[in-house]
């Protein structure tokens, strides 16, 4: 089956614009999570969205929010970029055993800001 | 923030040889997971082990949990040249959603 599709994967930016991202999981999974990788920050959790529905938040400002279709589809958004928002950002998508047997991660969207 | 710290931040070592990685993490989990990154692309889920769980064998991956210690490793054993990536530690608590707290990841060099 086709894994977690991730677009685009490339994005050039300029500080104060807006960016959408998109997350296409694997069929059948309902969960969608969103991780930000930074050099100095590491991987960090934004958001988790299940059946359309968000269940959990990461300690993100609200420049960055997200939603989920209800083909499960997720996407995220981050509004008035900063230079500091340079980042890859991944999700990941699981089915309903809530992630028991791992997740399943895109290659990521690498958001650089200028 | 990050659950916890990875041991080593980097190894090199030569083929053949075996890697170890460890990891530390702060908070009660349900499950501890590794996952392999290659050069900034995506994460690769490696294993899962529960908290319940004491050791775990995936092909040449040994993975042991501690949760008296909060702490988990990672064993690699007869390493490959394409075992060269970076390694992360992800501790789950799923009583609330999915959410993983990652380690700072160990990069580890395997030479030919």
């Amino acid at each position: 089956k086709a894994g977690v599709t991730q677009t685009p994967r490339y994005l050039i930016k300029t500080r104060g614009q807006q960016v959408t991202l998109s997350c296409s999981p694997i069929s059948g999974h309902r969960s969608v999570s969103w991780y930000q990788q930074t050099p100095g920050q590491g991987l960090q959790f934004l958001f988790e969205y299940f059946s359309e529905t968000q269940r959990n938040k990461g300690n993100f400002p609200g420049r960055f929010s997200g939603r989920q279709f209800s083909n499960s589809r997720s996407e995220m958004n981050v509004s008035t970029l900063e230079l500091g928002d340079s980042a890859l950002y991944l999700c990941a998508s699981s089915d309903w055993t809530g992630g028991n047997y791992g997740y399943t991660f895109g290659s990521g969207t690498r958001l650089t800001v200028v | 923030s990050q659950q916890g710290e990875e041991d080593p931040q980097a190894l090199s070592i030569q083929e053949g040889e075996n890697a170890t990685m460890n990891c530390s993490y702060k908070t009660s989990i349900n499950n501890l997971q590794w996952y392999r990154q290659n050069s900034g692309r995506g994460l690769v889920h490696l294993i899962l082990i529960r908290s319940n769980e004491r050791e775990k064998h995936s092909g040449r991956l040994r993975v042991t949990l501690d949760t008296s210690k909060k702490s988990s490793s990672l064993l690699i054993t007869a390493s490959r040249a394409a075992d060269t990536a970076s390694y992360f530690c992800a501790t789950g608590f799923n009583n609330a959603g999915n959410m993983l707290t990652f380690g700072g990841g160990t990069r580890l060099m395997v030479k030919p």
